[in-house]
């Protein structure tokens, strides 16, 4: 059974940087196919994809927001890591980790941790 | 980036309706797609993958058709469960979401 888990603050000041952790089991992230996403949802609109990391360490990112992102894992202790730098008020959003596939060769399937709400004020 | 579009972004539909959402890929995807229902506070739960597969346990008044660049999601006969928010994602590339059709009854 797949599961995820997602943790860190749920409370960033602006232009502080954000350090999030993605617990999972039941799958390695050292197995060809494997790959991990970060996805965020800002209340009442839409998810929008992240970043992507596969199990050759290969990283991927929205163009958008590029600059400030960084992804790592740690396969060891079957984690993920997101930071986010810069951190302002519109990046307030639930932020979930995610198996969701992608790039044509990361496996199939879906499974999402429960969320983590960050919320960025002064 | 590979963008997808969704429409309508919102629908009003009467229990037992059938409803149809359609989602359009920038570039050719072929089957990489899914479809996704989401409920407030909520995270995601896939429906539909590889454009027409039924995830295991999934009613089957939910489908899925299409290929290439050019999708569409059916609800045969809309339950009052069935009111949330719908997203489309392809994995062809790197996997991004579509804006979502929120549907409510009517």
């Amino acid at each position: 059974q797949v599961t995820l888990r997602e943790s860190g603050p749920a409370l960033v000041k602006p232009t502080q940087t954000l350090t999030l952790t993605c617990t999972f089991s039941g799958f390695s992230l050292s197995t060809s196919g494997m790959c991990v996403s970060w996805v965020r949802q800002p209340p009442g609109k839409a998810l929008e994809w992240l970043a992507l990391i596969d199990w050759d360490d290969d990283k991927y990112y929205s163009t958008s927001l590029k600059t400030r992102l960084t992804i790592s894992k740690d396969t060891s202790k079957n984690q993920v890591v997101l930071t986010m730098t810069n951190m302002d008020p519109v990046d307030t959003a639930t932020y979930y980790c995610a198996r969701i596939g992608g790039l044509g060769y990361c496996s199939g399937g879906s499974n999402w941790g429960q969320g983590t709400l960050v919320t960025v004020s002064s | 980036d590979i963008q997808m579009t969704q429409s309508p972004s919102s629908l009003s539909a009467s229990v037992g309706d059938r409803v149809t959402i359609t989602c359009q890929a920038s570039q050719d995807i072929s089957n990489y797609l899914n479809w996704y229902q989401q409920k407030p506070g909520k995270a995601p739960k896939l429906l539909i993958y590889d454009a027409s597969n039924l995830e295991t346990g999934v009613p089957s008044r939910f489908s899925g058709s299409g290929s290439g660049t050019d999708f569409t999601f059916t609800i045969s006969s809309l339950q009052p469960e069935d009111i949330a928010t719908y997203y489309c994602q392809q994995y062809d590339n790197l996997p991004f979401f579509g804006p979502g059709t929120k549907v409510d009854i009517k």
